[in-house]
């Protein structure tokens, strides 16, 4: 097992465009998260997957952000119209569960992230 | 809501001990602590599900006070490699968890 990839490692665009990074979790991971990170800060959840079910958003993300796992194996995120202030790292998550809400009582494996520079 | 770590940084020379702290204003359902090194992703060190519990991983345990909403973790006889920012995940359910600012950590020869 190769671990948690991501893709693209960097993104560089310009503001008003739209952006989609991908993730591929560990295969038999069955957890997926999104984070955002800036400069200083500790990870910030956006979003989790048990499967292919999104089953919490935070509150901090807009409308522009969406993401999906359709398969319920590798997610996207989508930001739209991507303002300045979304410039961060993206990182990706997984784990494995095997109750439905004992997420957290499992170790998360990070991926190395996709760093969006918004111009 | 989003766990405080104290101290923000701390430089240590090799061979010398810290104390990182971790505290939340909501009981816990479980603390996470991971490493980071620049440019890299985040690496887990260990997980504390039950209040009171102790836990250890080469010359770098934790524990996990739930009465006290807390959880320290202690890193004895530093190494250079143990450099890095440190954070704290904290978990108030079964589901998503919120990290600390981290504590960034620098050992000196």
């Amino acid at each position: 097992d190769t671990g948690v990839s991501q893709d693209p490692r960097h993104k560089i665009t310009k503001r008003g465009q739209n952006v989609t990074f991908r993730c591929d979790p560990i295969s038999e991971h069955n957890r997926l998260y999104w984070y955002r990170q800036t400069l200083g800060q500790g990870p910030e959840f956006l979003t989790y997957f048990q499967n292919e079910a999104q089953l919490e958003k935070s509150r901090l993300l807009s409308d522009r952000f969406s993401a999906e796992r359709p398969k319920g194996s590798f997610s996207t995120l989508e930001i739209q119209r991507t303002e300045q202030g979304d410039s961060a790292m993206y990182l990706c998550a997984s784990s494995f569960s095997l109750l439905v809400g004992t997420g957290t009582s499992n170790e998360q494996f990070f991926g190395p992230g996709t760093r969006l520079t918004v111009l | 809501q989003q766990p405080v770590q104290s101290p923000q940084a701390v430089i240590l020379r090799e061979g010398e001990d810290a104390v990182i702290n971790c505290s939340s204003s909501k009981a816990l359902y479980s603390v996470h602590w991971y490493r980071q090194k620049h440019g890299e992703a985040p690496v887990f060190l260990m997980i504390l599900l039950k209040g009171g519990e102790q836990k250890g991983h080469d010359k770098i345990s934790a524990s996990f006070n739930e009465k006290k909403q807390q959880s320290s973790l202690y890193l004895t006889a530093s190494q250079l490699s143990y450099s890095g920012t440190y954070f704290c995940g904290t978990a108030y359910n079964n589901n998503d968890m919120r990290f600390g600012a981290g504590t960034r950590l620098t050992v000196k020869p």
